[in-house]
């Protein structure tokens, strides 16, 4: 079956770095997508992979590996406005997202 | 430029109904991707079409149908409403649908069926 896996929850604070990972199972291979979406609205694009290695975009960086099904998105200089659910999507085979459940990420003075 | 719109932003029907949703994508971009996210979860994929032919199809029963226009716009249907379909019904348009460029997001329907 297709799966991604994600922590439900994770708690910062502003300043500091966090890693939030994202593991998956899917049937072929077309990328990997990052996704933030604040309570209410739509998702927004933060960061594609579909090479291995590090993807750096100002605060934010993706990084990718293909033999361990495994991704992560690193934000450093937290900022309270980065409170928000982050979303890791893998484009299969037929060229369908499959998402993961999100992560709430919680950022504390 | 206009973003990627839905119509309409709420809206609540009671069970056995049916309802139309629509969205019209980003101009240029010819693929509109349907999504359905209950609260607390992630999207889950609906339908895809391209070039007004659909490409792919989710785990979703017959009661969920879609259309292209030739203006690339969407509709979204949904007959016999049932309690679960309550959920906010993302649009997503790209270029060309594949992993090539994001897609980009509308707003969204808050669909509550009561």
């Amino acid at each position: 079956g297709q799966n991604i896996d994600q922590p439900t929850e994770m708690t910062a604070t502003e300043g500091a770095i966090v890693q939030i990972n994202c593991t998956y199972q899917t049937s072929g291979f077309n990328g990997l997508f990052w996704y933030q979406q604040h309570a209410g609205e739509a998702p927004t694009f933060l960061s594609y992979n579909v090479l291995d290695g590090l993807e750096e975009k100002g605060r934010f960086s993706s990084f990718l590996s293909r033999s361990k099904g495994y991704s992560y998105l690193l934000l450093k200089e937290l900022q309270m406005k980065d409170s928000a659910s982050y979303l890791c999507a893998v484009m299969g085979s037929n060229y369908q997202l499959i998402w993961g459940a999100g992560t709430k990420l919680i950022i504390k003075p | 430029d206009a973003g990627v719109t839905q119509s309409p932003t709420h809206l609540i029907k009671t069970r056995g109904q049916h309802v139309t949703l629509r969205c019209s994508p980003i101009s240029g971009h010819k693929s509109v991707s349907w999504y359905q996210q209950v609260l607390g979860q992630g999207p889950q994929f609906i339908f895809q079409y391209y070039e007004k032919e659909e490409r792919g199809r989710g785990n979703f029963p017959d009661r969920f149908s879609a259309r292209q226009f030739p203006n690339y716009s969407s509709e979204l249907n949904v007959n016999a409403l049932l309690l679960g379909d309550s959920a906010l019904y993302l649009c997503a348009s790209s270029p060309d649908g594949t992993a090539t460029y994001e897609q980009y997001f509308g707003p969204g329907t808050r669909l509550t069926v009561t």
